[in-house]
């Protein structure tokens, strides 16, 4: 059973663009939603998180909206740029040194 | 953010020999560490979890006389991969708990021959 599910598996936006990444979670006790952005032959950069206290949250062009009565978030890139270009994870986790639940990533093409 | 190592970066070996993955947290102390394996365009698939002090925690289907974790200190975890094979090649990523935050290393990729 996934209990994060992301979507869409694959995205092309312009430069510029607005790409909006979606991930779904059935898990209530979850309670902590990182954003990861990962390179090609690199590790998970930990890009935003968000807790289900808040509805949104804003880090440079970066965007995580939150709604917790649906059991969704989202990431939205803000004035996207080909260096954007990665593969991004959703995941969540609850309380204690329970390990994150992942999304299974999609792959973001920012062209020029 | 916080700076998690992982060392080596590549490696390759034979097939039967045995190889070891330092990971440490270099600004922050972790009590949790954990242990992902990653094939080519997928999620990260967790391997372990390791708690400093403690026998580490393995997934179903990992297997733990295969894959030897050793949690020494609250800054260092080590992946052993025993008796490697050629289906052990992969990309071995390290991670390292701080409050709710987790940290991912740069990654080691195993090539066995």
């Amino acid at each position: 059973q996934q209990q994060v599910k992301q979507s869409p598996q694959s995205l092309i936006v312009q430069k510029g663009g607005i790409p909006i990444i979606n991930c779904a979670y059935e898990n209530t006790a979850f309670d902590y939603f990182p954003w990861y952005q990962q390179f090609p032959g690199k590790g998970p950069a930990l890009l935003i998180a968000i807790r289900p206290d808040v509805s949104e949250k804003k880090e440079g062009r970066f965007t995580i909206s939150f709604n917790k009565s649906a059991k969704q978030f989202s990431l939205h890139i803000m004035d996207s740029q080909p260096g954007d270009s990665a593969t991004y994870f959703c995941a969540a986790v609850s309380q204690g040194n329970t390990p994150l639940v992942f999304g299974k990533g999609t792959r973001l093409s920012v062209i020029a | 953010g916080a700076v998690v190592s992982q060392h080596p970066s590549w490696v390759i070996c034979k097939s039967g020999t045995s190889v070891k993955i330092e990971c440490r947290s270099l600004d922050f102390q972790a009590t949790t560490m954990f242990w992902y394996r990653q094939f080519p365009k997928q999620s990260l698939m967790l391997m372990a979890t390791s708690n400093e002090g403690s026998k580490a925690t393995y997934e179903q289907g990992v297997e733990k006389d295969k894959f030897l974790i050793n949690h020494a200190s609250l800054t260092l975890s080590t992946l052993t991969v025993t008796s490697a094979h050629p289906e052990d090649s992969s990309f071995y990523i390290c991670s390292a708990r701080k409050s709710y935050e987790q940290y991912f290393g740069p990654g080691t990729r195993l090539t066995v021959t």
